[in-house]
């Protein structure tokens, strides 16, 4: 199970750090990822780290505002520089990356709304 | 615009099957044998159907399939029935760390 926290109503240029709590599964043996869905949109995959904390990967929409982490049984995003275009549902998910690039279990996400 | 190409709407009646298709690149769905599909009924968070082309999640009816040809994915849904109504999303592995989704398919069962 995937529970997400931390999200909520932000300025532009503002920050907040998500949170996924993970249950149920060998949390550090499994890369871990973030998906959004801006309102009325599609997926977008946002970063993935993998099962050691050691590599982590964005897509270029975020790179070097957005940084994902991780401890023992939860994952991070620290989002900065927010834009009104970061609203969105923000999914966790457990990623089977190499040799797959699935993403097999997601949360029920967390809403950032970026207004002024 | 979404990196992978998907129609807006499909539909059919129950019974029936449907054929939702994902068009991408040679450097993506062409390239790579990583292609995923994603049920999301409204509200609720994706849930993985298909992986790597062809592949079932246990519990998934076997209903669902995948396949491809050339740069193009296609999921089919046979048998149709009411609880299959979802938008369905593909996804593709597109090389250095990077995962591209279709803009989503609005599966109607009339």
């Amino acid at each position: 199970q995937l529970l997400e926290s931390g999200g909520g109503l932000v300025q532009p240029g503002g920050s907040l750090r998500l949170s996924c709590s993970a249950s149920g599964f060998t949390f550090s043996t499994y890369a871990m990822g973030w998906v959004r869905q801006a309102p009325g949109k599609g997926l977008e995959w946002v970063s993935l780290i993998s099962s050691s904390g050691g590599a982590t990967f964005y897509a270029d929409s975020v790179r070097g505002r957005f940084t994902i982490s991780r401890d023992n049984s939860k994952l991070f995003l620290r989002v900065n520089s927010l834009r009104v275009e970061d609203t969105a549902v923000y999914f966790c998910a457990r990623v089977v990356w190499s040799g797959s690039y699935r993403f097999d279990s997601w949360g029920q996400g967390t809403l950032i709304t970026v207004s002024s | 615009q979404s990196d992978l190409t998907q129609p807006p709407s499909a539909s059919g009646s129950p019974g029936q099957s449907v054929t939702i298709s994902c068009t991408g690149t040679s450097s993506d769905i062409g390239y790579y044998n990583y292609v995923s599909w994603y049920q999301q009924h409204p509200g609720k968070a994706p849930k993985l159907m298909i992986y790597e082309v062809t592949k079932r999640p246990s519990g998934v009816p076997d209903r669902f399939s995948g396949s491809r040809s050339d740069n193009t994915a296609s999921l089919t849904v046979s048998g149709l029935q009411a609880e299959d109504e979802a938008d369905y999303y593909c996804s593709s592995y597109a090389g250095s760390n990077n995962v591209v989704f279709g803009g989503g398919t609005k599966l109607t069962v009339l």
